[in-house]
Formats: structure tokens, sequence, C-alpha cells
């Protein structure tokens, strides 16, 4: 079974740039988390898809960031424009969601962002 | 504040050594605890998970993990360290009632390990 991948792994822009993270989850994962990690810095919860809908977003940092879930498989999440304080790792995690208490979240390598 | 503090930054043992992480939380009532392995490369793997019961946890690779609520741990914990287990670990908590279903992690500043042969 295919873990969670995430494209690219590595990405470097400019200040001002747009950049669009993507994050395909294990087949059949209802719930899809983006997580991010600023250099030094805890790993921060950022929203919570389940299925194509936006069941938490409270920890996106401002409308720079627009994340989406067509159709309720893969999901990109943009950063435009890009600023320095965007650096950092994100992290997207998926799990079943299937009524088990707090079911696994499965996470993928993640896609560090450098804004110069 | 609510808090997730893993004290140590970096921890350096040598092959065959036990090993103890430390973590501590604050909330007002306990939370749901987990421990996650990152290494290079790779994704977050989780280790372990502590919801009730038993305050002695075992999980994947050797490691367990103890809960301890008169002092708000969860350290965890490896009898005989392998250099394979070099990584970073984090300590991560589910308030005990996250609402509307999002069960969003809440991490410590994460752990890192080297291990010398």
């Amino acid at each position: 079974e295919a873990g969670v991948t995430q494209f690219p792994s590595h990405s470097v822009i400019e200040k001002g740039q747009t950049v669009t993270l993507r994050c395909d989850p294990i087949s059949g994962h209802d719930n899809l988390y983006w997580y991010r990690r600023v250099m030094g810095k805890e790993i921060k919860f950022l929203l919570h898809f389940v299925k194509e809908s936006k069941q938490d977003e409270s920890g996106m940092p401002n409308n720079r960031f627009l994340a989406e879930r067509t159709g309720g498989t893969y999901s990109t999440l943009k950063v435009q424009p890009a600023e320095l304080e965007d650096s950092g790792v994100y992290f997207c995690a998926s799990s079943l969601g299937q009524g088990d208490l707090l079911d696994t979240q499965y996470f993928g390598p993640g896609t560090r962002l450098t804004v110069l | 504040a609510q808090s997730v503090t893993q004290p140590d930054i970096h921890i350096t043992v040598s092959e065959g050594a036990s090993l103890e992480l430390r973590c501590n939380y604050s909330y007002g009532a306990t939370p749901y605890l987990f421990w996650y392995v990152q290494s290079p490369g790779q994704g977050l793997q989780l280790l372990l998970k502590y919801f009730s019961g038993d305050t002695l946890v075992q999980g994947i690779k050797g490691f367990e993990a103890e809960f301890k609520r008169s002092q708000s741990s969860f350290n965890l914990r490896k009898p005989s360290v392998h250099w394979s287990d070099a990584a970073e670990y984090f300590c991560a908590v589910v308030p005990l009632y996250s609402g509307a279903g999002s069960y969003q992690l809440t991490f410590g500043k994460g752990t890192k390990l080297s291990v010398i042969p």
C-alpha cells in the first residue's frame, strides 16, 4: 500500500511568487491534514479536510494560504504571494476516519519550502 | 497555556545504551498522547499512543512509554538503542475534548537523537 506522498520534495522561490504544494493521501482515507514546521519551531496544524470539506482551518496563518481538496482525493496548498516567513517544511497526513477513535494519522515526507 | 514540552533538543547516546526522552504536557485534563519518529528523508511515523488504561504502553521498534498523571509526563524509553534509531522524536497530544471531530495534533519541538557506534 502506497503511503502519503507529497510533491515537490523541495521548492525554492522568491518572495512574492506563488507556490503550490500537493499531497496525495493514502487511498480511501477521508481525513487529510496539513501541518507546517518553521525552522526551530514546533510542527503546527494548518487545516483538516474530511473528504472535500474543510472541517477545521483554524491553523491557517492568513489569507495568502489556500487549500483545496477537489473530489476528496488529493489536496493542494497554494501560497500566494509567498513571504520569507512562509519558509519551512509542510507536512501532509491522512487518516481513515471510519469511526475508530483517533485513528492514526499517517504522514508524508514533507515539502521543504524556501522563500528567498 | 496549553503546551507540550520536550526539554531536550538533542541527545547523544552510545549504541546499546538505554534511552529516555522526556515529554511534559500542560492541559486541564489528560489529553491523548502520542510519540512520533522522523528518520531522515521520511515522514513522521507513529511509535505509540496512549488513551487510557495501562500506563505503560508498548510501541513499535522496541519502544515503550510511561504515562504519569502526577507529573503530567509521557516519557519514551528504549532499553538498548540501535544505530538505526538515530532520528528526531516528537511528542504530540490531542486534547481530550477535541471539538467538531478534528483531531489535530499539537507537537512538542522534537528531540534529535544521535547514536554513537
